[in-house]
């Protein structure tokens, strides 16, 4: 079955430092996502990406971050000067386009800040 | 306002009993899809069961099963038979308007499951 794959598995980042966290959707799913969940606690919605534009973005996804689709394939979720809070496992997932299709999460990446 | 409440924050059940995982949610959108997944000690997420607001009979996938009463707004999960392998984090989620490109899956806060031998 296809999956959705990010990469790294697990970032460890000084405080103010820029990472990129990169996604590989499932090849004809056409809507990306990206969420946060800080260690045992809900999953958050951060943003939605579509025909290369944001289609819905929450109050946490501001000016320190950033969604992409460089290359067609990719897709990348870059946060700014990253802070000891942005610590957390994101998640990216994917949708087909069919509005009851599940979100396919890929298996996360853990951003640890120090 | 919470759009999604999950009131369990821990559930404990016996293996081969089944168990009820509560879920409410707030939308005044008529056109919604609600999911539960389930994320395992391991961390990945899971997808377990869909139903949509317009679907006349309650969803079901082998051992799961979703209670969809919509007057009351609640889709409670239903596991039957328990097994060792479910214990885990469960999330019930939704998507208001569904006929719209890309709108936001929108979780509760979980609820803890154990079971024990």
């Amino acid at each position: 079955e296809p999956e959705v794959t990010q990469t790294p598995s697990h970032q460890v980042t000084q405080m103010g430092q820029e990472v990129i966290l990169r996604c590989v959707p499932i090849s004809n799913h056409l809507y990306f996502y990206w969420y946060r969940q800080i260690l045992g606690q809900k999953v958050e919605f951060l943003v939605s990406f579509y025909n290369n534009e944001i289609s819905e973005k929450s109050e946490i996804f501001d000016d320190q971050f950033s969604v992409e689709r460089p290359d067609g394939s990719n897709f990348t979720l870059k946060i700014r000067s990253t802070k000891l809070e942005d610590s957390a496992m994101y998640f990216c997932a994917t949708l087909s386009g069919d509005g009851g299709s599940p979100l396919h999460f890929g298996n996360g990446t853990r951003l640890t800040v120090t | 306002a919470q759009k999604i409440t999950q009131t369990q924050p821990g559930m404990f059940v016996q293996e081969k009993e089944a168990v009820t995982l509560d879920c409410t949610y707030d939308t005044s959108d008529p056109s919604y899809g609600l999911f539960w997944y389930k994320q395992p000690s391991s961390g990945e997420m899971i997808f377990l069961i869909y139903q949509g607001s317009y679907d006349q009979q309650n969803a079901t996938e082998g051992r799961y099963s979703l209670n969809f009463q919509k007057a009351r707004k609640s889709a409670n999960l239903v596991i039957s038979a328990s097994q060792l392998g479910d214990s885990a984090m469960y999330f019930c989620a939704m998507r208001e308007g569904l006929n719209q490109a890309g709108t936001a899956l929108i979780f509760g806060k979980g609820t803890t499951l154990s079971v024990s031998s």
